[in-house]
């Protein structure tokens, strides 16, 4: 199976600052159709997970441009710019290049 | 709008086998597919099984022997059984949705399942 890597495990942040959440594949999440299936989720307390970003880089509906995501291959990162109260919660990166679907561990973002 | 709601027993007894239910609207079995994610207290993400639009199936190696998933188009609910229950199965349980490898779109609320006699 593969296995994603989410560093850090928790970051701890002001309001309004930025934030950069790392997660690395055991192996590359370029699908044989060329398209690339790593998504990135917001998990807020007592909630089920939201979709942020699909494929790399596209903003789920009703998502703000605060979000967006980026990389190739097996490195990836979920950028956050101006933190707001609402962001706070645990962020995973999910693949579905290869089967069975895995989840990174998790990154937990907290106020500083 | 896309709406996906879990049901089941709650409290289930070791040993005991677990039938959850999910129950969609705002679109059809037939044209997405269903996956069954679970979270462990505190813990993070586990993908269990899924259901794809065509009706094929697949499960997670480690419990496969122990699961079942199957539909019912007309009702619109996807059906999740895990036979041999253990205390490490309790967890919240969630369905959500997809189409191809395309991301789990929308989520259920989940239900929690505690295993213990």
């Amino acid at each position: 199976d593969v296995v994603l890597t989410q560093t850090p495990v928790s970051l701890l942040i002001s309001l309004g600052g930025q934030a950069s959440i790392s997660c690395r594949s055991s192996q590359s999440l370029v699908h044989s159709n060329g398209n690339t299936y790593l998504h990135w989720y917001l998990q807020k307390p007592g909630q089920s997970p939201q979709l942020l970003i699909y494929q790399v880089s596209n903003r789920f509906s009703g998502i703000p441009d605060r979000f967006s995501g980026s990389g190739s291959g097996t490195d990836f990162t979920l950028k956050i710019s101006r933190v707001e109260p609402e962001d706070l919660g645990v962020y995973y990166c999910l693949q579905r290049t290869h089967n069975p679907p895995t989840f990174g561990g998790g990154t937990k973002l907290e106020l500083k | 709008q896309v709406q996906l709601k879990e049901s089941g027993p709650g409290l289930v007894q070791p040993s005991r086998t677990l039938s959850l239910t999910c129950t969609v609207s705002g679109f059809s079995l037939t044209s997405y597919g269903v996956s069954w994610v679970r979270q462990p207290p505190g813990k993070g993400l586990e993908w269990i099984a899924a259901i794809w639009s065509g009706g094929s199936t697949d499960y997670n190696s480690a419990l496969k022997s122990r699961l079942s998933i199957s539909r019912d188009t007309s009702k619109s609910q996807v059906l999740l059984k895990m036979n041999s229950l253990q205390t490490e199965d309790t967890a919240m349980y969630f369905c959500a949705r997809f189409r191809g490898s395309w991301a789990f779109d929308y989520w259920g609320q989940g239900v929690m399942v505690t295993v213990s006699s």
